[in-house]
């Protein structure tokens, strides 16, 4: 069975400051990786996804994350982060083209100046 | 372009009320839907997807259930309200063959 760990619930950083939200998946077959960003009161938007082809994958507002196989990683970064990306982030995965994602709990984002 | 509509956004119901959640998408056809349930500090939990008019899988037994009378209308509806029901109630679609989900603005349900 399909299971996502994000190793930290919370985590508070300084604006301007780098910042990684871990993810890390459980999987017997290939695997779907999605980033989704939910501010608060609001829906899920999709930061970014991991497909096939090149493991580093870029999303908007300047994030960016590396699939890593060895490691059943999907590690989510961001080099200089702002006031306005505070919010939850969510890892999920999938196997399957149509089939419901597996969601990890989510990781609260605090950036404070 | 597509869009995906919930509401209400927010309501307050009484234990022991019914429940009647609509979602809609427009911009694409024979989409797949689903329902989820997002507690407090316990991440999404999927509740129903179906992939066409009238196909419902039900992924966790409870007191919800869902129906999908149009291929892009999906209504989650309970007879009887628990308080254990209250959250935030998101929809969201995918392409028949797609692999990315994307999700409607959520309704906030308290049950009191």
């Amino acid at each position: 069975a399909q299971s996502v760990t994000q190793l930290d619930s919370q985590v508070p950083v300084f604006e301007e400051a780098p910042v990684e939200l871990r993810c890390n998946y459980s999987s017997s077959v290939s695997v779907y990786l999605f980033w989704y960003v939910q501010y608060p009161n609001q829906g899920l938007q999709l930061l970014l996804k991991y497909l096939s082809g090149s493991t580093l994958v870029k999303g908007i507002n300047g994030f960016e994350a590396e699939f890593n196989k060895s490691q059943t990683s999907f590690h989510l970064r961001k080099p200089s982060v702002h006031i306005s990306d505070t919010a939850e982030y969510f890892c999920a995965v999938s196997h399957q083209a149509g089939t419901a994602l597996i969601f990890g709990k989510g990781t609260t984002l605090s950036v404070s100046s | 372009s597509q869009t995906i509509h919930q509401w209400p956004a927010t309501l307050v119901q009484p234990v022991g009320s019914p429940l009647s959640l609509e979602c809609t998408v427009e911009g694409t056809s024979n989409p797949n839907l689903y329902w989820y349930r997002q507690a407090a500090g316990r991440g999404l939990q999927l509740l129903f997807y179906s992939v066409g008019i009238g196909q419902i899988s039900s992924e966790v037994p409870q007191n919800l259930s869902a129906s999908r009378p149009q291929d892009r209308q999906f209504i989650l509806s309970s007879k009887k309200l628990l308080l254990s029901d209250s959250g935030f109630y998101l929809c969201a679609w995918t392409r028949n063959s797609g692999e990315t989900q994307y999700f409607g603005p959520g309704t906030r349900l308290l049950v009191l």
